[in-house]
């Protein structure tokens, strides 16, 4: 079944702990994102990768890293997390012109920074 | 870079009835323009596109019409029923692959 996985999908963590999300896709996509889903902020993309090894900046980066050493797994990483990251997050991955594709989502992770 | 606006941010309907929901977009290199519709607890799914090169698109009870002028697009439902409550969103990609989705509709269809 051609899906998008991510874990853990409930985390309560403590600020300054430093936590990684993975995500891992089966569609051998090239392009994978991060989001963010804040209550009347709608979804708000924090980095993405058009390939291995090729990272960019979304709208909101800031406190976040990726990287993307294999083309399935684009872990997100918050190496010293602050209560305003908590929120819901989603990973996507999408065919390389995503500009003309479908994305295809996660079902999320609800992270909650104390 | 790309600006999307999403109106209204609540919508509520009697069953039976039609739900319209729009957006503008700032870009005029936008040549995609899709809805995404996401149910409680789950990620966002894909439930209609259209491209720059056509006015509107049907599948079934949705459809989706692009004015590339007005720089809008809107998302139509008919006949509404209750599994269409769920949050819309609506996405513009620009000129670049850092992608902007309007922040959302949340429609209620009451029985």
């Amino acid at each position: 079944e051609a899906q998008v996985t991510q874990n853990p999908r409930y985390l309560i963590t403590v600020t300054g702990k430093k936590l990684t999300v993975t995500c891992s896709q089966n569609m051998n996509h090239e392009y994978m994102s991060w989001y963010r889903q804040d209550p009347g902020l709608g979804l708000r993309q924090i980095y993405y990768s058009m390939n291995v090894e090729v990272t960019d900046k979304g709208d909101v980066p800031e406190g976040y890293k990726v990287s993307r050493k294999e083309k399935r797994n684009f872990p997100l990483i918050l190496e010293s997390p602050s209560p305003n990251q908590t929120s819901l997050y989603f990973c996507a991955s999408s065919l390389v012109e995503v500009r003309y594709n479908e994305q295809f989502f996660g079902p999320g992770t609800r992270l909650t920074v104390l | 870079g790309e600006n999307v606006e999403q109106h209204p941010s609540t919508l509520s309907v009697q069953e039976g009835d039609s739900a319209v929901i729009k957006c503008t977009y700032s870009d005029s290199a936008s040549n995609y323009f899709p809805w995404y519709k996401q149910e409680l607890g789950k990620g966002p799914q894909l439930i209609i596109d259209i491209r720059s090169n056509v006015g509107e698109k049907k599948d079934q009870r949705i459809a989706v019409t692009l004015n590339k002028t007005a720089k809008h697009f809107s998302l139509h439902i008919t006949e509404t029923q209750p599994e269409d409550s769920a949050v819309y969103f609506c996405l513009s990609g620009g000129s670049n692959y850092k992608l902007t989705f309007g922040k959302g509709t949340l429609l209620t269809v009451n029985p």
